[in-house]
């Protein structure tokens, strides 16, 4: 996961609770992404951004918001976590010259 | 908008048998296709991939996926199953442009497991 940085690895919310998950990369490319992964639905794209300034809504959009403020590093937030958001949070990077998707370490959020 | 749909969702073949993961994809323009692996605790790693031309692709460790456009598939195949290929695999397709894609999205996974 070299190049790709998520925080927080756990967290546990109340529904109502808001949070930021946190991703930043140190390749200097354009796209990032953010996925969920839930059992028997594989990755779904929540949000994604090809370049600084700009974001497209994925599949699963609602219930998020997300903030590309520089190339660095692209937020996801919850606004008012619902038990439906518990999953595993994934922030990617998309590197085409080289054809691949480096992912983050992943966020495991449990909302209760 | 795209998608992609992988109707298995466990499968399990004998070691040294033959395998085949289906994929069909919806997409409007010449997609471009991918197929994942995913080991339990780890990451996805890129097996293969078809942008255009010849529609047989090979991959790493013997994978081989065929671009079918008539019936918007991109099956991966393998002649013979090893134990470690047992893992989740996912294919995926993107939106193409002029000089790349974007907007990565994954079907729900087909689970392999392999038996000695």
């Amino acid at each position: 996961n070299a190049g790709v940085t998520q925080t927080p690895k756990f967290q546990v919310l109340k529904t109502g609770q808001s949070m930021t998950l946190q991703c930043a990369q140190d390749m200097n490319h354009n796209s990032m992404y953010w996925y969920r992964q839930d059992p028997g639905m594989g990755l779904r794209l929540i949000y994604y951004s090809a370049s600084e300034g700009t974001t497209d809504k994925g599949e699963v959009p609602n219930g998020y918001n997300v903030s590309r403020l520089n190339k660095r590093e692209f937020s996801l937030r919850l606004e008012s976590a619902a038990p439906s958001q518990t999953s595993v949070y994934f922030c990617a990077v998309l590197v085409t010259a080289r054809e691949k998707l480096f992912f983050g370490s992943g966020t495991q959020l449990s909302v209760l | 908008a795209q998608s992609v749909t992988q109707p298995d969702i466990h499968i399990t073949v004998s070691e040294g048998a033959s395998l085949e993961l289906r994929c069909n994809y919806s997409y409007g323009a010449t997609p471009y296709l991918f197929w994942y692996v995913q080991s339990p605790g780890q990451g996805l790693q890129l097996l293969l991939k078809y942008f255009s031309g010849d529609t047989l692709v090979q991959g790493i460790k013997g994978f081989e996926a065929e671009f079918k456009r008539s019936q918007s598939s991109f099956n991966l195949r393998k002649p013979s199953v090893h134990w470690s290929d047992a893992a989740e695999y996912f294919c995926a397709v993107a939106e193409g442009f002029s000089g790349g894609y974007n907007k990565l999205i994954f079907g729900a996974g087909t689970r392999l497991a392999v038996h000695p």
